[in-house]
């Protein structure tokens, strides 16, 4: 079965950090994409961060640049997202996805929740 | 950046009935090289991350009902569910994958009258 798993939710104090994981089933996990979306309560979708296949080039939204870092262990069919400096408005449910430049987005986790509060 | 705009916010149809959710993108998503575009949306039920229905504007995913529909063009896309059943109700979003950064339209909340 076609899966990704995301770990690492949870909450933290305003200026913490977190450092999520999303783990790969079912696919050959080393030659795509893998991105991060986060969903924020009762809001839409909105794309975090991405990682290339090879762990060469990753990009980032301007809301979270010089914050957080993708990396990836294709040994480990695993990306993380390391999130520092955290703030109030980074409290989402974090997906990561595939990404085939042919469809989107064909197969999401289950999400985190990230809740940052005092 | 591409803004993506979803109408109406929300809708409520009656069982069997259409429902018709529009997508309008600030620039087009149409790739000339291969005259795709590059459009795609998703269903998300409460609870649940969003789920693959159409992409390239109009190609069902594999396994999607054929009540799912997709069309338009460049800027100006709708989804179309022909008769809605109850396990429709759900949010949908439209999503660009044209060019960085991906952006999503806000959703449309689609429900039983």
């Amino acid at each position: 079965e076609v899966q990704l798993v995301e770990s690492g939710g949870g909450l933290v104090q305003p200026g913490g950090s977190l450092r999520l994981s999303c783990e790969a089933s079912g696919f050959t996990f080393s030659t795509y994409y893998i991105h991060w979306v986060r969903q924020a309560p009762g809001k839409g979708l909105v794309w975090v961060s991405r990682i290339k296949s090879d762990g060469s080039s990753t990009n980032y939204a301007d809301s979270v640049k010089g914050r957080f870092t993708i990396s990836r262990d294709n040994a480990m069919n695993t990306v993380y997202l390391q999130m520092n400096s955290l703030r109030a408005e980074d409290t989402a449910v974090y997906y990561c996805a595939s990404f085939d430049f042919w469809s989107g987005y064909a197969v999401w986790g289950q999400g985190t929740t990230v809740t940052v509060s005092s | 950046d591409i803004v993506m705009t979803q109408s109406p916010d929300s809708l409520a149809v009656s069982l069997g009935e259409r429902a018709t959710i529009n997508c309008k993108s600030s620039q087009s998503v149409l790739y000339s090289s291969n005259n795709k575009n590059y459009l795609a949306w998703y269903q998300q039920k409460p609870g649940q991350p969003p789920k693959l229905l159409i992409y390239w504007a109009s190609t069902r995913e594999s396994g999607v009902p054929d009540r799912f529909s997709g069309s338009g063009s460049g800027t100006d896309f709708t989804l179309t569910i022909s008769s809605l059943q109850a396990e429709d109700v759900a949010v949908y979003h439209c999503h660009q994958y044209y060019s960085s950064p991906l952006t999503f339209g806000g959703g449309t909340k689609v429900e039983i009258k």
